[in-house]
């Protein structure tokens, strides 16, 4: 079967640096995104990796590992704006994307 | 960046009615949309795609008799929920994508639907 793996929920301090972690088996693989949502709202595009290595995105950059099937999510500067879901999805050999149940990531002053 | 529209943003209905929620890809034509719903505390599930001009797919357990879902045009899909139950309740997030670039997906704001 197919599964996405994340932590339920993370807390951080304001300023401070977070990784999420994603580990994930899936039918093929053509990349992983990671998505903020806020309560109520729909998810947000953040970040797409399809080749290993590191992306930066200014505060935010992700990491892949094919071989691992892992990935993660930095956030750095956090900010209390930052409290949110933060989503990590799939797309597998049908182009469909696979879900993992989502990271609440909570940020204390 | 592309941008997808979804009416209405909530609904709130009687149980036994009927609710139609429309996706719209305002910019770019949308030859794929899906359909997700996603309950409290919880992520998103897949509902069904529908290509334009043709029959929505709908993932196993998924009734598609009480989820009608209408593809009519490159820039419009509906989703009908069909004699709602308080069950029903969730929220329900379209996403759609081109056909030249199957690797990104332009989600609508979703649509809160509660059904009483």
């Amino acid at each position: 079967g197919q599964n996405i793996d994340q932590p339920t929920e993370m807390t951080a301090t304001e300023g401070a640096i977070v990784q999420i972690n994603c580990t994930y088996q899936t039918s093929g693989f053509n990349g992983l995104f990671w998505y903020q949502q806020h309560a109520g709202e729909a998810p947000t595009f953040l970040s797409y990796n399809v080749l290993d290595g590191l992306e930066e995105k200014g505060r935010f950059s992700s990491f892949l590992s094919r071989s691992k099937g892992y990935s993660y999510l930095l956030l750095k500067e956090l900010q209390m704006k930052d409290s949110a879901s933060y989503l990590c999805a799939v797309m597998d050999s049908n182009y469909q994307l696979i879900w993992g149940a989502g990271t609440k990531l909570i940020i204390k002053p | 960046g592309a941008v997808v529209s979804q009416h209405p943003s909530w609904v709130i209905c009687k149980s036994g009615t009927s609710v139609k929620i429309e996706c719209r890809s305002l910019d770019f034509q949308a030859t794929t949309m899906f359909w997700y719903r996603q309950f409290p505390k919880q992520s998103l599930m897949l509902m069904a795609t529908s290509n334009e001009g043709s029959k929505a797919t709908y993932e196993q357990g998924v009734e598609k008799d009480k989820f009608l879902i209408n593809h009519a045009s490159l820039t419009l899909s509906t989703l009908t929920v069909t004699s709602a139950h308080p069950e029903d309740s969730s929220f329900y997030i379209c996403s759609a994508r081109t056909s030249f670039d199957y690797n990104e997906q332009f989600f609508g704001p979703g649509t809160r639907l509660t059904v009483l």
